[in-house]
């Protein structure tokens, strides 16, 4: 059972313009949502994160977006660089315990 | 500073033998956490460690797997009898302290092949 859900596997922008990543949970219990990245042999390093609390978390090129109702949340990066090409990775927590849920990733690429 | 390192980076094993994996947090994180990845598939959780105690294993998938953090630094996951299964990525992550909201910093991780 999959409680976090990236249906888009791969992503395919031009440089300069947004990308939009999505990602959908089933679990009502999340409570904190992570995006994190991921480049070829290194391990996944953390981006952006937000609270069900917030629907919005900004920073600089990168903001999350969360709408509770529709168990959805999304990465918009804007401007995207041809350095933003990676696979990228939603996570979640319940709160009760630290571990986080991933979901299976969307390799995005960026050109020029 | 340092990050998480892993050793081996890579490790070639034949079906039914036993395995370590090592992971070195970064210096002063308290909480511990080692996660698999399959091909094609986001990193799973297997256990995590506050301090020296294991706070959640629920992720281990069968008494195969153990795993220690004896000082409350450096933990070893532990696989016996290796199944073909098996064959993934193990990362290791750590954070400084307890909460989802502590950023977890990954290690690059152990490719593990079982032949």
């Amino acid at each position: 059972d999959q409680q976090v859900k990236q249906n888009s596997p791969s992503l395919s922008v031009q440089e300069g313009r947004i990308s939009i990543l999505n990602c959908d949970y089933t679990n009502s219990m999340f409570d904190y949502f992570l995006w994190y990245k991921k480049y070829p042999a290194e391990g996944p390093t953390f981006l952006i994160s937000i609270s069900s609390i917030k629907d919005k978390n900004e920073d600089g090129r990168f903001t999350v977006f969360l709408n509770k109702s529709a168990k959805h949340l999304s990465l918009h990066i804007v401007p995207s660089q041809p350095g933003d090409s990676a696979v990228y990775f939603c996570a979640a927590s319940d709160g009760n315990t630290d571990k986080l849920i991933f979901g299976t990733g969307t390799r995005l690429q960026v050109f020029p | 500073g340092a990050g998480v390192s892993q050793t081996p980076s890579n490790k070639v094993t034949e079906k039914g033998k036993y395995v370590e994996l090592r992971c070195d947090p970064i210096s002063g994180h308290t909480a511990l956490y080692w996660y698999r990845q399959s091909l094609g598939q986001g990193p799973e959780f297997l256990i995590y460690f506050q301090g020296t105690g294991a706070a959640d294993d629920s992720g281990l998938p069968n008494d195969r797997f153990f795993a220690v953090r004896p000082e409350g630094s450096v933990s070893t996951l532990k696989i016996q009898r290796t199944e073909r299964g098996d064959s993934a990525v193990y990362l290791c992550a750590s954070s400084p302290g307890q909460g989802a909201d502590n950023e977890q910093f990954f290690g690059p991780g152990t490719r593990l092949t079982v032949l």
